[in-house]
Formats: structure tokens, C-alpha cells, sequence
């Protein structure tokens, strides 16, 4: 069964930056496997944020990034502000329609 | 606009059956994939079902594979979750989410979610 990693966990100092990232509890994430992230701020519906690993979806502040480091899918923040105190989710695209999503990670802005 | 309306949630026994449904407007529905997607209290997304823009190919998640089953009816513009053999850890949040038409694998939109919950 595919697993799909994040730190359950972080924070940052408002106007720092932050790395978020997204592994496969086996192999290597690649570009192959279309990442993409979603912001969840409590209580609130999903918002996509970037998708194709770094593509920005519409609206979306340039101070969110997705890139590939190393073996696994990354998001930054940079620059980060209070309402960017949220649940991250990363999701991988398997085959055939079939989407798996992280475990999520609460980032708190403090 | 693109609105997603999901609808149909309540307080089910286990054991019990419900339908979700999920209102779409503001695009061609016809046009894209749809997904539903859950969320239980306190813990992450979990992905559920994806189904293809014209209905045809459906693909489920093994934690709900054979007791839930997605569909949708294009002439109304609506996509359903049909629930079965519900149980206790099916409570959740269900949101349905729309699949891009680009090809690049990601869920673009998403409803504001229908709460079910499962219990005696």
C-alpha cells in the first residue's frame, strides 16, 4: 500500500520561510506523479494552492512555491503571514484516476 | 462561478445506507472527472472515489471499495456517493472535488462538504 509522507508539524516566525515536504514511504517522488498541494485553514473547505509540482493555481500569492528536492515533492512559504496558519495537504496521482493524500501538516504561524 | 453543493448527509446507524450528492454549476459538468474526497474528525483527506467525465470508469479506494459507489448524472448536473454497510468510521466530512481537464491530475475545485455521521 502506497503511503504518502509529511511532517505532521511545523511552524515558522511570521515573514520567515518554511518548507513543507511530500515523500512516498517507498521511492522516489518525481514529477511523474503530478504533485499537488492544497491549503486547509481550520474549519474551511480545501483551496488548491499548486498543482503539476509547481504550478500556482488561479490567485494564488507568489510567496507559495512547489519544487522537488531531493527525493521527495516540497511547497515554501516564504514570507509567511498569520492567515497562513493551516493544514497542508500533499496529494500524488497514482494511475488510472487513483489519488493519494498525505497525511497533512498543521503549520502554525508564531 | 464554479459551485460544488454537496447534500444528503445526516445521522445514519450502522449498518444503514445513505446517498450523497454534489450540485454542480458555473462549468460544463459533462466536461470534467469528479472525486470525492473525506475527511474524519480530527484527521487528514482521504481520497475515496474518482469517476470519468462521461461516467464510464469509476475507481474506489480499497477502505470503501464494494460498499460505496460513486455516479453521476449528467443531464442534472449532479455527481452521488451511494453509501453502504455504513460503519462507525465512515464519520466524516465528505467533499466532492472536481478533476481538471488539462490532464495534470489535480482537483481544482472543491464543495464546502456534507457531514455524515455514523452511530447508535
Amino acid at each position: 500500500q502506497t503511503v504518502v509522507t509529511q511532517e505532521p508539524s511545523f511552524s515558522v516566525s511570521p515573514g520567515g520561510t518554511v518548507t513543507l515536504t511530500c515523500g512516498l514511504s517507498s521511492g522516489s517522488v518525481s514529477t511523474s506523479y503530478y504533485p499537488s498541494w492544497y491549503q486547509q485553514p481550520p474549519g474551511q473547505a480545501p483551496r488548491t494552492l499548486i498543482y503539476n509540482t509547481n504550478t500556482r493555481s488561479s490567485g494564488v500569492p507568489d510567496r507559495f512555491s512547489g519544487s522537488i528536492l531531493g527525493n521527495k515533492a516540497a511547497l515554501t512559504i516564504t514570507g509567511a503571514q498569520a492567515d497562513d496558519e493551516s493544514d497542508y495537504y500533499c496529494v500524488l496521482y497514482m494511475s488510472s484516476g487513483i489519488s493519494v493524500f498525505g497525511g497533512g501538516t498543521k503549520l502554525t504561524v508564531l | 462561478e464554479v459551485q460544488l453543493v454537496e447534500s444528503g448527509g445526516g445521522l445514519v446507524q450502522p449498518g444503514g445506507s445513505l446517498r450523497l450528492s454534489c450540485a454542480a454549476s458555473g462549468f460544463t459538468f459533462s466536461g470534467h472527472g469528479m472525486s470525492w474526497v473525506r475527511q474524519a474528525p480530527g484527521k487528514g483527506l482521504e481520497w475515496l472515489s474518482v469517476i470519468s467525465d462521461s461516467g464510464s470508469n469509476t475507481h474506489h479506494a480499497d477502505s470503501v471499495k464494494g460498499r460505496f459507489t460513486i455516479s453521476r448524472d449528467n443531464s442534472k448536473n449532479t455527481l452521488y456517493l451511494q453509501m453502504n454497510s455504513l460503519r462507525a468510521e465512515d464519520t466524516a466530512v465528505y467533499y466532492c472535488a472536481r478533476r481538471d481537464r488539462s490532464g495534470q491530475h489535480y482537483f481544482d475545485d472543491w464543495g464546502q462538504g456534507t457531514v455524515v455521521t455514523v452511530s447508535s
